[in-house]
């Protein structure tokens, strides 16, 4: 299986800062890659695929890079909707994994 | 509109058998290219993908459950279900089904929409 690891584990931020996520997976994926979001006792949303394709009704202060093994998802100035868990997810090779999830908390 | 909702026990007792229906509303799974999938994640933890069925009939699973897990599916009752064997404790977790992403042009195992997930305690 395709190991991820998400760093940090946890981010402490402010409203207006700009957060950066990183997932790093055991082996290439080329661009098979997703983020998504989770808030408190809600189901995850996806917010982008392909590495940098912002899903559809995404804030387009969500962006992604990367390419092989590393990818980043940045928030560039975060809002209060934005204090939850990211995970990303790699579908390049079954079976599909997960990160462990980084959580974003207020500072 | 694309909803999906998850029901099933609350509760199962070690040893048993668990299973989970997905009413899905929205697409149909005759459709080429639709796929419904299946992730679980316990309390506090992060998620882990467990199964997911084809419009073809195609099944895929997660090879650390493979032997306990089934996934079937009902076109006419937009449904399907997840059967997993030998419940532990460790099963404990929100399950979440969930539809697999298409666009215009190709598929792929992003999951777009999701059930709100119900939760199964596996305890005696």
């Amino acid at each position: 299986d395709i190991q991820m690891t998400q760093s940090p584990s946890t981010l402490s931020a402010s409203v207006g800062d700009r957060v950066t996520i990183t997932c790093r997976t055991s082996q290439s994926i080329s661009r098979w890659l997703a983020w998504y979001q989770q808030r408190p006792g809600k189901a995850p949303k996806v917010l982008i695929y392909e590495v940098s394709t912002l899903q559809s009704g995404v804030p387009s202060r969500f962006s992604g890079s990367g390419s092989g093994a590393e990818f980043t998802l940045t928030i560039s100035s975060l809002q209060p909707d934005d204090f939850a868990t990211y995970y990303c997810q790699q579908y390049d090779t079954y079976p599909w994994t997960f990160g462990q999830g980084t959580k974003v908390e207020i500072k | 509109q694309i909803t999906l909702k998850e029901s099933g026990p609350t509760l199962v007792k070690p040893t048993q058998t668990l299973t989970l229906t997905c009413t899905f509303s929205g697409f149909s799974l005759s459709t080429s290219g639709v796929g419904v999938g299946w992730i679980r994640q316990p309390p506090g933890k992060a998620l882990e993908w467990l199964a997911l069925i084809y419009w073809d009939d195609d099944e895929r699973y997660s090879p650390s459950l493979r032997s306990r897990l089934t996934i079937t599916k009902d076109t006419s009752k937009n449904q399907v279900v997840l059967t997993m064997t030998n419940m532990a404790p460790v099963d404990t977790a929100t399950y979440y089904c969930a539809h697999r992403y298409c666009s215009t042009t190709s598929c792929s195992e992003v999951f777009d929409y999701w059930g709100q997930g119900t939760l199964v305690t596996v305890s005696s």
